[in-house]
């Protein structure tokens, strides 16, 4: 599977909207993007994934630029609660490797 | 999503014993994966447990220190064996749904402690 990078950390304001980048430059034409996030003291919880095309649910939106090499995971408008480690992964098979991921701070 | 139910959710052992950690899954399942998270540090991935068969071991883990059972497609146990305080850690069970929409589901994992 491609390997990922992300910033270490980040700070978001409360309210407004999170962007999160990740670079995956090996990325090879079967693997998918996951996003997860880890709260403190639980476990990850699945956010959003995506093939080629752009990808929006409930929780954020998932923007995949067109050579497929890095991606943006946006969180519309970032509450406390968002504050975690956010983990960029990318797989093109049934295991999930997990990089060291993003630290989002959300600051009132 | 589904229900995990991850035992012990967390333990205080004391060196050179063995603990046992079972995870029980609401409903079948093909895959299941353990994860160990050490002290500030990312997920890595121990095995992949296989029903009816033995677990695959990523690098760096061996059947001997973690002996893993996969009984039927609702429940697996990892075992940590002969433990030293550097096997502190957070143990994570994960299940693979075969939805399309979410790729893998996390219990909330043990929490272990060597002395």
């Amino acid at each position: 599977d491609a390997k990922t990078t992300q910033p270490t950390s980040m700070d978001c304001a409360e309210g407004r909207a999170a962007n999160l980048p990740c670079n995956h430059s090996t990325i090879s034409g079967n693997e998918y993007v996951y996003w997860y996030r880890q709260i403190h003291s639980q476990g990850p919880q699945y956010i959003i994934h995506g093939l080629k095309n752009n990808e929006t649910n409930e929780m954020a939106s998932l923007i995949i630029t067109e050579d497929r090499k890095s991606s943006t995971l946006i969180l519309p408008h970032a509450t406390l609660r968002d504050t975690a480690v956010y983990y960029c992964i990318v797989s093109g098979g049934n295991k999930l490797v997990f990089g060291a991921g993003t630290i989002l701070r959300v600051k009132s | 999503s589904a229900v995990i139910s991850q035992k012990p959710s967390r333990d205080i052992c004391q060196r050179g014993t063995s603990l046992t950690i079972q995870c029980q899954v609401d409903s079948q399942v093909t895959m299941m994966f353990w994860y160990r998270q050490q002290p500030g540090q990312s997920l890595t991935l121990i095995a992949t447990a296989n029903q009816g068969s033995e677990a695959t071991y990523e690098s760096g883990f061996v059947i001997d220190k973690f002996p893993i059972s996969r009984p039927n497609l609702t429940f697996s146990t990892l075992t940590v064996s002969n433990m030293s305080p550097e096997d502190s850690s957070i143990y994570l069970c994960s299940v693979d749904l075969g939805r399309a929409r979410e790729k893998l589901f996390f219990g909330s994992g043990t929490q272990l402690s060597v002395l």
